[in-house]
């Protein structure tokens, strides 16, 4: 079975800090991604990595950033926390074959930003 | 991709099929319809996906129209631990995003 693993399960954090959330998949997955959850909007791609040190911006970028050095570990990075960023995180891998594609997730990440 | 439309919320009694519908009446040719499911504090899980005929695995069957317009994802005999949120989504293979909607609360009730 494909597993994702994420750091942390529950995270709370203060404005202004730097926080890291890291993310491994254990399938050999080209691509990997990170969204956040937030009740009434579902889950809205932050970004996306389709190789190792390549990275695309997703829909809402802003206040984030990622790092891919590994294939299997793509981390998210918040760079001064604000409370807005308070939300469920949620990790995910996937494989481009021909006429298929699934997105394996992590159990999340719920951030908390005091 | 294609906008999905799903009923906001279901019920269903334990050991009946679970029938959840979907519409996606702009669909393109080369766009795959996706279904995946997120149980209360998980993270969404893959469950099926096809292009133009049905399909099956362990989990559920996907029954996609002729006219690819709508599909009904198919719980042949759901348990408790079926309850969840249903997303289905439509997208080009090519494409490496899912656009995700607000999806289909089923409840099994005993």
């Amino acid at each position: 079975d494909v597993k994702v693993t994420q750091s942390s399960r529950y995270l709370v954090k203060r404005t202004g800090e730097k926080v890291f959330l890291e993310c491994v998949q254990d399938m050999d997955h080209e691509n990997m991604f990170w969204y956040r959850q937030d009740p009434g909007l579902g889950l809205r791609l932050i970004y996306f990595s389709y190789d190792v040190k390549m990275k695309e911006k997703g829909d809402i970028p802003e206040g984030y950033s990622v790092s891919r050095e590994k294939k299997e570990r793509f981390s998210l990075i918040l760079e001064s926390a604000s409370t807005n960023q308070t939300s469920m995180y949620l990790c995910a891998s996937g494989s481009t074959g021909a006429g298929s594609y699934e997105q394996y997730f992590g159990p999340g990440t719920r951030l908390t930003v005091t | 991709d294609a906008k999905t439309t799903q009923p906001p919320s279901m019920d269903c009694a334990e050991g009946r099929a679970a029938n959840l519908p979907c519409n996606h009446s702009t669909i393109s040719g080369n766009e795959y319809v996706y279904w995946y499911r997120q149980i209360h504090s998980q993270g969404p899980q893959y469950i099926i996906h096809g292009l133009k005929n049905n399909e099956t695995n362990e989990m559920a069957s996907l029954i996609i129209t002729e006219d690819r317009k709508s599909s009904t994802l198919i719980l042949p005999h759901a348990t408790l631990r079926d309850t969840a949120v249903y997303y289905c989504i439509v997208r080009v293979a090519s494409n490496y995003q899912l656009i995700w909607g607000a999806g289909t609360k089923l409840i099994i009730k005993p």
